[in-house]
């Protein structure tokens, strides 16, 4: 069954906005990961967090966990056209299950 | 240099054909998974391979059969393949106590 779901499944913004995309699951996990697909290619891995951890960055990249509420966020800050993608979460309980995604589009 | 590779990238194919795509990484990793993407984009595991065993295999039809001939090479057949089939076929690795996973460009497959 699905584990993660995306919120909002679209979302379009001008660049140099800030983007937020969430993900909500249901049991417990292990860590969650963030991945990017552009359109026609494969999924690359963004960012990990571990279940013991509330918020990692790695460049424009900041992701919060709440194990409690069993959600996630993604945020990309000061965002390019160059961001304008499809972002999933995936669950990591032996294997990973992903929501459907937020297709990210930024515009110029 | 690629990292994953599959080939081929596009199949197009009438129904009760077989098929088969390959897939090779460079990485090192001694685990290997395919996955399918539908048209919703929804992505969804199929079978995992570690060091050639078979450890996990989601409720697939058993149409689809994995093969892994060493750990750089996970191959997927498809018998009598249906309009249902039709979709992006994915493979990816990862080295055993690492989460991350490296994906291919995917296979775009078409059945008519």
């Amino acid at each position: 069954s699905q584990q993660g779901e995306e919120d909002p499944q679209a979302l379009s913004i001008q660049e140099g906005e800030n983007a937020t995309m969430n993900c909500s699951y249901k049991t417990s996990i292990n860590n969650l990961q963030w991945y990017r697909q552009n359109s026609g290619r494969g999924l690359v891995h963004l960012i990990l967090i571990r279940s013991n951890e509330r918020e990692k960055h790695s460049g424009r990249l900041r992701v919060t966990l709440d194990t409690s509420k069993k959600s996630s966020s993604l945020l990309i800050t000061a965002s390019r056209a160059a961001d304008t993608a499809s972002y999933f979460c995936a669950t990591d309980t032996q294997k990973l299950v992903f929501g459907q995604g937020t297709r990210l589009t930024i515009n110029p | 240099d690629t990292a994953v590779s599959q080939t081929p990238k596009y199949l197009v194919t009438q129904m009760g054909n077989d098929k088969s795509i390959k897939c090779e990484q460079n990485l090192g990793h001694d685990t290997m998974y395919w996955y399918k993407q539908d048209s919703k984009k929804f992505l969804k595991i199929m079978f995992s391979y570690n060091n050639k065993e078979l450890i996990i295999n989601e409720t697939v039809p058993n149409r689809f059969s994995p093969k892994s001939p060493d750990k750089a090479h996970l191959n997927l057949h498809i018998n009598s393949l249906e309009l249902g089939d039709s979709a992006v076929y994915f493979c990816a690795s990862s080295s055993s106590g690492r989460e991350t996973q490296y994906f291919g460009p995917g296979t775009r497959l078409l059945v008519l």
